[in-house]
């Protein structure tokens, strides 16, 4: 297996407070992703990154900040919860995207907004 | 944009029974296909890839064949077994975007 590590695994937050998810690779992947899955809306791209201090937004990124300090690490950032965040967030990481780039994906972390 | 369209589930289906989960797909140049498998309580897995017109990718008894001209690449399998049991989803990846999932079918075998 991949190694892709998502801390908490599980977190149930008040609105209007902050909460930062993390996920950390041992592959020395140079890309990192953040995903959300909602039933019927399969997985949607929150943020990704290209390298460290490289990030760009994806299709649902607003609401949601991250950081890249190091390769290893990649961190979401809820500044305010909400509760149409409550969802599973996935990491996921891969080498550069070529036509054969597999994307290894971490077990995810479910969030609840209360 | 590149984007992806797969059946509506949740399909439930007898073991031993032949499975078509149907995917098409609308993207800008010549995407790679995937489809990715996500077991109760897990992360998404690779479960098998095509990378050009005609190309059939396989992997644990399922198929996919590119299809370039009906833009599909539908997933199949002759026998399915209670432990498919999952939810699968189809992808591609175009240029130096990241992937694009469809919103994924849920399958459920029954003994």
């Amino acid at each position: 297996d991949a190694g892709i590590t998502q801390s908490p695994r599980h977190k149930v937050t008040e609105t209007g407070t902050p909460v930062t998810l993390r996920c950390h690779q041992t592959e020395n992947h140079r890309y990192m992703y953040w995903y959300r899955q909602d039933p019927g809306h399969g997985l949607r791209l929150i943020h990704y990154s290209y390298g460290v201090k490289d990030t760009d937004k994806g299709e649902v990124s607003d609401g949601y900040s991250v950081s890249r300090s190091k390769t290893e690490d990649f961190l979401l950032t809820l500044e305010s919860a909400t509760s149409s965040q409550t969802s599973v967030y996935f990491c996921a990481i891969s080498d550069v995207p070529s036509l054969n780039t597999e994307a290894f994906f971490g077990q995810g972390t479910r969030l609840t907004v209360v | 944009g590149n984007s992806v369209t797969q059946m509506e589930g949740p399909v439930t289906l007898s073991e031993e029974a032949f499975l078509t989960i149907n995917c098409t797909y609308t993207a800008t140049g010549y995407p790679s296909l995937f489809w990715y498998v996500q077991y109760p309580g897990e992360g998404l897995q690779l479960l098998l890839k095509a990378t050009k017109a005609d190309d059939k990718g396989s992997n644990k008894g399922f198929e996919a064949t590119y299809r370039k001209e009906t833009t599909s690449f539908h997933l199949e399998k002759g026998s399915v077994q209670v432990s498919d049991s999952a939810v699968y989803f189809c992808a591609l990846y175009s240029g130096n975007t990241p992937l694009v999932f469809g919103k994924g079918t849920r399958l459920s075998v029954i003994a």
